[in-house]
């Protein structure tokens, strides 16, 4: 069974420009999780999608922004992008969201390293 | 709210050797679960474990068990029988099951262990 897959795994852009990010969820999985690592900062929670609904966000400015495609598989906008946005970005599926035992556990893709120069 | 303390920046341990790997939390919610996750140094997130709070038995797999004390809110990691492949951050994670708004893990600041030959 394939694992959570990201796209691109490395991304270079400059200050201001534009950012797209994606995700395709273990297959069944419905709910989509993004996560930020930037250093020294740990992991924060970004966005979650489920069913084609975003259900949360995180501490986030609303230039971080995505959407569920009815496949399931997710993207991340990160608009006029800024130094700090430099990350690595974390994709997380699970299978369902009102489960309980190994159904609430999130697995994660291998990310995407964001540079903003 | 939820926190989760993990109050050891780094660990080393002998190869073959246990080492236990502390974690500590703090939540309101009455039902929730708790996770490790392993991030080698190529920065994908590798779920461990997972221990409900509403189970009576600590979980175990493989060389992995979580020593859950409910009461004392932790849920230390042990790794039984280290390998060099276990160098690597350990993050411990929750999330609550109650309110919709806290499906997101939230994770520690991570233990970085380093198994020496």
């Amino acid at each position: 069974e394939a694992g959570v897959t990201q796209s691109p795994t490395h991304l270079i852009k400059t200050r201001g420009q534009q950012a797209t990010l994606r995700c395709s969820p273990i297959s069944g999985h419905t709910s989509v999780y993004w996560y930020q690592q930037a250093l020294g900062l740990g992991l924060q929670f970004l966005l979650w999608y489920d069913e084609g609904e975003e259900r949360n966000r995180g501490n986030f400015p609303p230039r971080f922004s995505g959407r569920q495609f009815p496949n399931y598989s997710s993207e991340l906008n990160v608009n006029a992008l800024e130094l700090e946005d430099s990350a690595l970005y974390l994709c997380a599926s699970s299978l369902d969201r009102r489960g309980r035992g190994r159904q609430e556990t999130q697995y994660f893709g291998p990310g995407t390293r964001l540079l903003v120069l | 709210a939820q926190k989760i303390t993990q109050t050891q920046p780094g660990m080393f341990v002998q190869e073959k050797e246990a080492v236990t790997l502390d974690c500590t939390y703090d939540t309101s919610d009455q039902s929730y679960g708790l996770f490790w996750y392993k991030q080698p140094s190529s920065g994908e997130m590798i779920f461990l474990i997972y221990q409900g709070s509403y189970d009576e038995q600590n979980a175990t797999e493989g060389r992995y068990s979580l020593n859950f004390q409910k009461a004392r809110k932790s849920a230390n990691l042990v790794i039984s029988a280290s390998q060099l492949g276990d160098s690597a951050m350990y993050f411990c994670a929750m999330r609550g099951l109650e309110d919709t708004g806290r499906r997101a893990l939230t994770f520690g600041s991570g233990t970085r262990l380093q198994v020496q030959p």
